[in-house]
């Protein structure tokens, strides 16, 4: 079985500061890893994915993320936030035997201050 | 591409009530998932299909939770004999096979009174 501990549950920052929130994992196979955003009263968005590959994810917004296979963390990092990334950002995994459902952490809110 | 969709976007029905919700995915997918997500938590993996066969289902889904994907298109998720307990947004989301991107829709959030 997996699971996902985010280690932080609010994170508050002030705007155009950078920001990591915290991942660690637990898996006895190979996991993808994913990090999704919910804004207010909206549906889960896909910000970045690790499969394979370089260990230095790239995704939308700005957002990357770090696979560390020894210390089983995938921290998201952003250099520099905006208001608009106030929301709620959730870490999963999935076995990577493919189309497999997520796991989620209980999630960060990220409050962006200006 | 119109997203996945889910209906109702909110339902409010007393203890003892029987709910159905609908999740239409995106066309092309043939992988539909369904999560519950309570207040302060992440969402929880109920159930899956690929097409119309029902993959896997979580120890979450009790004997009161039945999903179906008649048709391999959309998907309807009941919940007989509501409880308080069962007060939640449920999620549904889509993937083709072989691309692990799940799309979410934008929930129907059931209150139990």
């Amino acid at each position: 079985a997996q699971s996902v501990t985010q280690l932080d549950s609010q994170v508050p920052v002030f705007e155009e500061a950078p920001v990591e929130l915290r991942c660690n994992y637990s898996s006895s196979v190979s996991v993808y890893l994913f990090w999704y955003v919910q804004y207010p009263n909206q549906g889960l968005q896909l910000l970045l994915k690790y499969l394979s590959g370089s260990t230095l994810v790239k995704g939308i917004n700005g957002f990357e993320a770090e696979f560390n296979k020894s210390q089983t963390s995938f921290h998201l990092r952003k250099p520099s936030v905006h208001i608009s990334d106030t929301a709620e950002y959730f870490c999963a995994v999935s076995r990577s035997s493919g189309n497999t459902p997520l796991v989620f952490g209980k999630g960060t809110r990220l409050s962006v201050i200006a | 591409d119109t997203g996945v969709s889910q209906d109702p976007r909110h339902k409010i029905t007393k203890r003892g009530q029987n709910v159905t919700f609908r999740c239409d995915p995106i066309s092309e997918h043939n992988r539909l998932y369904w999560y519950r997500q309570t207040l302060g938590q992440g969402p929880e993996f109920l159930t899956y299909f690929q097409n119309e066969a029902q993959l896997e289902k979580s120890r979450l889904l009790s004997d009161r939770f039945s999903a179906e994907r008649p048709k391999g298109s959309f998907s309807t998720l009941e919940i007989q004999r509501t409880e308080q307990g069962d007060s939640a947004m449920y999620l549904c989301a889509s993937s083709q096979t072989g691309d692990n991107e799940q799309f979410f829709g934008p929930g129907t959030r059931l209150t139990v009174l």
